[in-house]
């Protein structure tokens, strides 16, 4: 089955600066690759999403890479603000199923 | 995307008591519903997919007497948790398939501690 890994478990970047989390996955055939925002006691919020035919997406100052051949998709958060701080899940799917990475937890400082 | 709602939002009870949680798709009727298992500082952990009108399908490892799963309308799934002991406190959070294949969207997540 499905293995998603992510890396970094933590990352703390100053105001402004840029951050970027890395996740790998084990099956080729999967095709749906989601990106979560959770915040303390909340639910996983969707902020950005990919499929296997495209290759980058943006929407404003997130974006996303997808690397089919290598196994790996990134997430890229530009110009952070205090507000991007929460923890970030990767996730693929599998049979419609969707398999989490481990989560980033990301701190912004101002 | 889709709007789901759950019901409590958190809950205390005593260990060996069952607890029922509802997930409700507001806008639009689901035929499989996801119910996730979310422990403090972890990630969310599948335990089983809900299906409308017939027997949910359990993860491996998650033990389908104890929690239960019902399914009885296209906007309705609920987990119960039977004989609740203190390490089955957690974060149970539901999701609704979106439009698109794979998407899903989550509920606002229930809190369960068994003392």
């Amino acid at each position: 089955g499905e293995n998603v890994e992510q890396h970094p478990s933590t990352l703390s970047v100053q105001e402004g600066d840029s951050a970027v989390i890395k996740c790998t996955y084990s099956d080729s055939a999967s095709n749906y690759f989601p990106w979560y925002k959770q915040e303390l006691g909340k639910r996983p919020q969707l902020i950005i999403d990919i499929r296997s035919n495209v290759g980058e997406k943006k929407d404003q100052r997130i974006a996303v890479t997808l690397n089919k051949t290598a196994k790996h998709f990134s997430l890229h958060i530009t110009e952070t603000q205090p507000e991007d701080s929460a923890v970030y899940f990767c996730a693929a799917d599998n049979t419609d199923k969707l398999i989490f990475g481990t989560g980033t937890r990301l701190q912004v400082f101002p | 995307g889709a709007v789901v709602s759950q019901h409590p939002s958190w809950v205390i009870c005593k260990s060996g008591t069952s607890v029922k949680i509802e997930c409700r798709s507001l806008d639009f009727q689901a035929t499989t519903m996801f119910w996730y298992r979310q422990f403090p500082k972890q990630s969310l952990m599948l335990m089983a997919t809900s299906n409308e009108g017939s027997k949910a399908t359990y993860e491996q490892g998650v033990e389908k007497d104890k929690f239960l799963i019902n399914h009885a309308s296209l906007t309705l799934s609920t987990l119960t948790v039977t004989s609740a002991h203190p390490e089955d406190s957690s974060f149970y959070i539901c999701s609704v398939p979106g439009l698109a294949s794979a998407e899903q969207y989550f509920g606002p997540g229930t809190r369960l501690t068994v003392t």
